[in-house]
């Protein structure tokens, strides 16, 4: 069974500076998907950025950007010049890849980190 | 723009008095997800359609069903809610494609509350 961490349940960064939210997982499957959504306060989860595990290029979106270290099982978030728009809950998630059947469409959702962005 | 839509965004009910959920989406996507979030919890998901064959969860208790009418509806039926049930219901789409499937696209939400 598949498994991801998120081992710091809360942080706090400056605005207009950079912070990286860690997400390690534990899976066999050697070609899946991982996420990062971003939940703000009673508001809609969207996606934030998406990695698929065969590419060893980091994905980047604008301000975010991933370190993805496939061996080690590692899938963290950078978020530079922060905003405080960006204060949110942030989730990383994995999904298994391959044709649909099964829970290959499930995602497997981390505990969260729940960022502030301060003024 | 093409989205996911909850409605009602706010439920209560009563203990012990059915409640439905509804979720339409304009994406024209073929997989519909219904999770439940706890508060200060990751979603969890309870069951998905593809197409029209139903997914359940096998910890997903039998108080909870779900119908999909057609491509772009699909609903979260809780028979006798009790306490614990008072959540956040997430339904999100994906569209499958031959490799794998795509990602998965969220509405709002709807916040349930039982009394």
């Amino acid at each position: 069974a598949q498994t991801v961490t998120q081992s710091q349940p809360e942080m706090s960064v400056q605005e207009a500076e950079t912070v990286t939210l860690s997400c390690t997982y534990d899976t066999s499957e050697s070609n899946y998907y991982l996420f990062w959504y971003k939940q703000p306060p009673s508001r809609q989860m969207i996606l934030v950025i998406r990695q698929e595990a065969y590419k060893q290029q980091n994905a980047t979106e604008n301000r975010f950007s991933v370190n993805f270290q496939k061996a080690a099982k590692s899938f963290s978030l950078k978020i530079s010049d922060s905003q405080l728009g960006d204060t949110a809950m942030y989730f990383c998630a994995f999904m298994k890849h391959g044709r649909y059947g099964g829970s290959q469409g499930n995602l497997i959702f981390g505990k969260g980190t729940k960022l502030s962005v301060k003024p | 723009d093409a989205m996911v839509i909850q409605n009602p965004r706010y439920q209560v009910t009563q203990f012990g008095k059915p409640v439905t959920l509804s979720c339409s989406q304009t994406l024209n996507h073929n997989v519909m997800y219904w999770y439940q979030q706890k508060s200060s919890q990751a979603p969890k998901l309870l069951f998905h359609y593809y197409d029209k064959d139903f997914n359940n969860e096998a910890d997903t208790p039998d108080n909870f069903q779900s119908r999909r009418p057609n491509t772009s509806f699909c609903f979260l039926d809780i028979r006798s809610p009790g306490l614990g049930d008072a959540a956040m219901y997430l339904c999100a789409t994906s569209r499958d494609r031959a490799g794998g499937t795509d990602t998965q696209y969220f509405g709002p939400g709807t916040r349930l509350t039982v009394l």
